[in-house]
């Protein structure tokens, strides 16, 4: 069953605590995404990764660095997190390099900073 | 960079009335990718629908797109809505960075309610 998993679900912090979110498809997906989604912003492009050690900045990426040592696990990690950071982040993961395969999307983290 | 442009915010529908979701895009990709993707609450985006073929229509659990590249438009309709597609709604672009590299390009999202 293709899937795309991510934990923890749910995260409460506090500013200024790291934060690593995790990862995981079990498909052999090549690119693997971090978008996060707030109201009225859509989703939005944090880092993409093309490969293990392979990974680009997107749209969004200051204030997260990302760790790809595994095909399969993507993390997403912010050092010293803010309050701005709060939002729900979605882990994407796509078959090949070729535009036409949709991202598959995992379930979300939905974050917290206090 | 590209971007896709999206009918903004709520539209509210009737139960029974078409619905059209307005989806623009820009890019310099002469064959761009174009998806709708739909996400209900509390759940994460599942694709709806996708199309790289011109003036062809797309179609899928009722709802359908058809990628017009003369107007840089792909808007997503369906002829009548059902409670159960109140959601939120996104079109999306895959955006060719570099040789055998893509990106996808969200827009903002519309939310569908639809009323009894």
């Amino acid at each position: 069953d293709m899937k795309v998993t991510q934990m923890p679900r749910y995260l409460i912090k506090r500013m200024g605590e790291n934060v690593l979110l995790e990862c995981g498809q079990d498909m052999s997906h090549e690119t693997m995404y971090w978008y996060r989604q707030d109201p009225g912003l859509g989703l939005q492009l944090i880092y993409i990764s093309y490969d293990v050690d392979s990974n680009s900045e997107g749209d969004i990426p200051k204030g997260y660095r990302v760790s790809r040592k595994k095909r399969e696990h993507f993390s997403l990690i912010l050092d010293s997190a803010k309050t701005n950071q709060t939002s729900v982040y979605f882990c994407a993961s796509s078959l090949v390099r070729v535009g036409n395969q949709a991202p598959l999307f995992g379930e979300g983290t939905r974050l917290s900073v206090l | 960079g590209d971007s896709v442009t999206q009918t903004e915010g709520l539209v509210t529908l009737t139960e029974g009335l078409p619905v059209m979701l307005n989806c623009t895009y820009q890019t310099i990709y002469s064959n761009p990718f174009l998806f709708w993707y739909v996400q209900h609450l509390n759940e994460s985006p599942r694709l709806l629908l996708k199309s790289f073929t011109d003036n062809k229509r797309t179609e899928h659990q009722g709802f359908h797109a058809t990628l017009h590249k003369s107007s840089s438009s792909f808007h997503l309709q369906k002829s009548s809505a059902q409670l159960s597609d109140s959601a939120l709604y996104y079109c999306a672009l895959s955006e060719r960075i570099n040789t055998g590299n893509y990106k996808y390009v969200f827009g903002a999202g519309t939310r569908l309610k639809v009323i009894a």
